[in-house]
């Protein structure tokens, strides 16, 4: 059962344009919601959160809405860099219930072209 | 601060071999967590411990695995006889008690040929 689902394998964009990566969960006891950033070779890197009680939350160049009634999350990178080229993974957690354990994603491959 | 530490970062074993991993998380972090991701799929969680508890174990994590934090500082996850499904990325990552994003280490590949 795959309680969280990012469903594009793979995004391709032009730098200086916004990209966008779709998220979508399950289980409605989710209630904190994460972006990790993962380069080859590399173990993933925290991004942005954001609490059910926001459906925006904002840093920088990163931004994440949260739709809490379609249980759909995503995550805006604008303007896109060539540096910003890795896969994106979404991930959820239950803090009542499960403590601090993360469900992910199957994770996003976004390229940017130059 | 170096972040978190894995060693080794690969290791290759036969079928039915014993291994064992090692993990040293940020030092002031308390919370010290095992994820194992395959090709294609995001981590999955495997076990976590709070200071030198492990306080929730996943169903992915059979008998034929263990972990242990015995002083509440570095981790090590052993597999005891491999096989070529445990073929995968072992990553740990730490934090201080509750959410606010982990930090992962680089992970440990293993592949059981």
């Amino acid at each position: 059962d795959q309680q969280v689902k990012q469903n594009s394998p793979s995004l391709s964009v032009q730098e200086g344009r916004i990209s966008i990566l779709n998220c979508d969960y399950t289980n409605s006891m989710f209630d904190y919601f994460l972006w990790y950033k993962k380069y080859p070779a590399e173990g993933p890197t925290f991004l942005i959160s954001i609490s059910s009680i926001k459906d925006k939350n904002e840093d920088g160049r990163f931004t994440v809405f949260l739709n809490k009634s379609a249980k759909h999350l995503s995550l805006h990178i604008v303007p896109s860099q060539p540096g910003d080229s890795a896969v994106y993974f979404c991930a959820a957690s239950a803090k009542e219930t499960s403590g601090s354990r993360l469900t992910f994603g199957e994770g996003t491959q976004l390229t940017v072209n130059p | 601060d170096t972040g978190v530490s894995q060693d080794p970062r690969h290791k290759i074993t036969k079928r039915g071999q014993n291994v064992t991993f090692r993990c040293d998380p940020i030092s002031e972090h308390n919370r010290l967590y095992w994820y194992r991701q395959t090709l294609g799929q995001g981590p999955e969680f495997l076990t976590y411990f709070q200071n030198e508890a492990q306080l929730e174990k996943s169903r992915l994590l059979s008998d034929r695995f263990s972990a242990e934090r015995p002083k509440g500082s570095f981790s090590t996850l052993e597999i005891q006889r491999t096989e070529q499904g445990d073929s995968a990325m072992y990553l740990c990552a730490s934090s201080l008690a509750g959410i606010g994003g982990y930090t992962f280490g680089s992970g440990t590949r293993l592949t059981v040929v």
